[in-house]
């Protein structure tokens, strides 16, 4: 009964290779989220769904697409992977303001 | 432009003894401050929170304190015990706006026997 999951946990690709990263939280929250931990441990926010509308999109390539098919879920799709994609991702979600709940996690590896 | 600073990267405390976590801000139209825990491999559990207008609280051993006027607040744990081994992170956030958190980069505390 995991409160919000992302799959594949682990994920090593060639650069140049498109691939995604599935989200799904149980917890009825109105509003997801991806955040990207880089190489230096920064915790930054790159997308925010809110009842499967974008509302905020912080300077991300645009290789990297959100799709939220429902309010439950928000994927993210990235084409053309690069080395400096590698991070951890993770997906999260709330009920729109303060106390976030975080998935474990997809280390990506871009060789 | 890092809104949200933890200066030290790592703390080692004695099992027992008090853990302080720091954390320091630059933008004050913050008005929610949160604190996360996050085990090796695991995403990040929310811990503790405090809202602008109060300048403390409490939950069981963890305390966050908060200084406006400085723009820094503080976790404590006491007693500090081993499960408390983990990477500690601040975030911030701006609840008058759409619901983004800024973290901090973490401290990892490290409770020794």
């Amino acid at each position: 009964d995991t409160a919000v999951s992302q799959t594949p946990k682990y994920l090593v690709t060639q650069m140049g290779n498109d691939k995604s990263i599935k989200c799904e939280q149980n917890l009825g929250h109105d509003t997801m989220y991806w955040y990207k931990q880089d190489s230096k441990k920064f915790l930054k926010i790159m997308f925010s769904y809110n009842n499967k509308e974008l509302i905020i999109n912080e300077t991300v390539p645009n290789r990297f697409s959100p799709k939220s098919p429902d309010k439950a879920h928000l994927n993210l799709h990235i084409n053309s992977l690069e080395l400096g994609d590698s991070a951890v991702y993770f997906c999260a979600s709330s009920l729109g303001t303060g106390e976030i709940n975080f998935g474990p996690g997809t280390r990506l590896t871009v060789l | 432009d890092q809104q949200v600073k933890q200066n030290s990267p790592s703390l080692s405390v004695q099992e027992g003894r008090i853990s302080i976590l720091n954390c320091d801000y630059t933008n004050s139209m913050f008005d929610y401050f949160l604190w996360y825990k996050k085990y090796p491999a695991e995403g990040p559990t929310f811990l503790i929170s405090i809202s602008s207008i109060k300048d403390k609280n409490e939950d069981g051993r963890f305390t966050v304190f908060l200084n406006k006027s400085a723009k820094h607040l503080s976790l404590h744990i006491v007693p500090s015990q081993p499960g408390d081994s983990a990477v500690y992170f601040c975030a911030a956030v701006n609840t008058g706006t759409a619901s983004k958190l800024t973290f901090g980069t973490g401290t990892r505390l490290q409770v020794t026997l």
